[in-house]
């Protein structure tokens, strides 16, 4: 089956990290994303992760991966208020054509 | 290098009307796939364009079709607009040849309105 869930919100101070959580169901997913939505505009990609992997780090992102317990998180250090915005994490299908299964996403606000 | 466009980005319509929606692929994708993002909910899929065939489809009915040009610009056609038509329309380009890591990228979406 196709679902994936997110924990509906998040707040953090500004300079704290910020861990964003999903779970995922199917386990032939091949790879995991995760992307950014700021009001009104599209998304962001942000990073991804193979599903052979458990850990990715790409600046101030960590993306950890658990394929046992099939739980992705996000990690940003030292959040910023620019990184205000919905975070979605999305699983992709790839029977031959890849689609994507998005969560519900996570709304992350940074106070100052 | 131009990423992925949508037109317009703003649409109006009543019940009953038909709409069509717009999307050019970043340079160099081959592949053009359309979702469905309601208010306060994750994008859903509604099908892909591949060669200029659709490839793939997601639970929608029918009155969801699509087009993909030789240029690979893709178009989006809903009949019929129901209130619950209205979303935010996504397209996303991507390149096939790349293989299972194939990054869709997403352009800024078409928010309709059904009134």
């Amino acid at each position: 089956g196709e679902d994936v869930e997110q924990s509906l919100f998040l707040s953090v101070r500004e300079g704290d990290s910020s861990v964003i959580n999903c779970t995922y169901t199917d386990s032939s997913s091949t790879y995991l994303y995760w992307y950014k939505q700021e009001p009104g505009a599209g998304l962001q990609l942000l990073t991804y992760i193979f599903s052979n992997m458990d850990m990715k780090q790409d600046q101030r992102l960590t993306v950890l991966l658990n394929k046992k317990d099939k739980h992705l998180s996000l990690r940003i250090a030292d959040t910023q208020t620019g990184d205000s915005a919905i975070y979605f994490c999305a699983e992709s299908m790839n029977t031959g054509f890849q689609k994507l299964v998005f969560g519900t996403g996570t709304r992350l606000l940074v106070s100052p | 290098d131009a990423g992925v466009t949508q037109s317009p980005t703003h649409l109006i319509k009543t019940r009953g009307q038909q709409v069509t929606l717009r999307c050019s692929p970043k340079s160099g994708h081959d592949t053009v796939s359309w979702y469905q993002q309601a208010l306060g909910q994750g994008p859903q899929f509604i099908f892909q364009y591949y060669e200029e065939e659709e490839r793939q489809r997601g639970n929608f009915p029918d009155r969801f079709s699509g087009h993909q040009f030789p240029n690979y610009s893709s178009e989006l056609n809903v009949n019929a607009l129901l209130l619950g038509d209205s979303a935010l329309y996504l397209c996303a380009s991507s390149w096939k040849k790349s293989g299972a890591q194939e990054t869709q990228y997403f352009g800024p979406g078409t928010r309709l309105l059904v009134l």
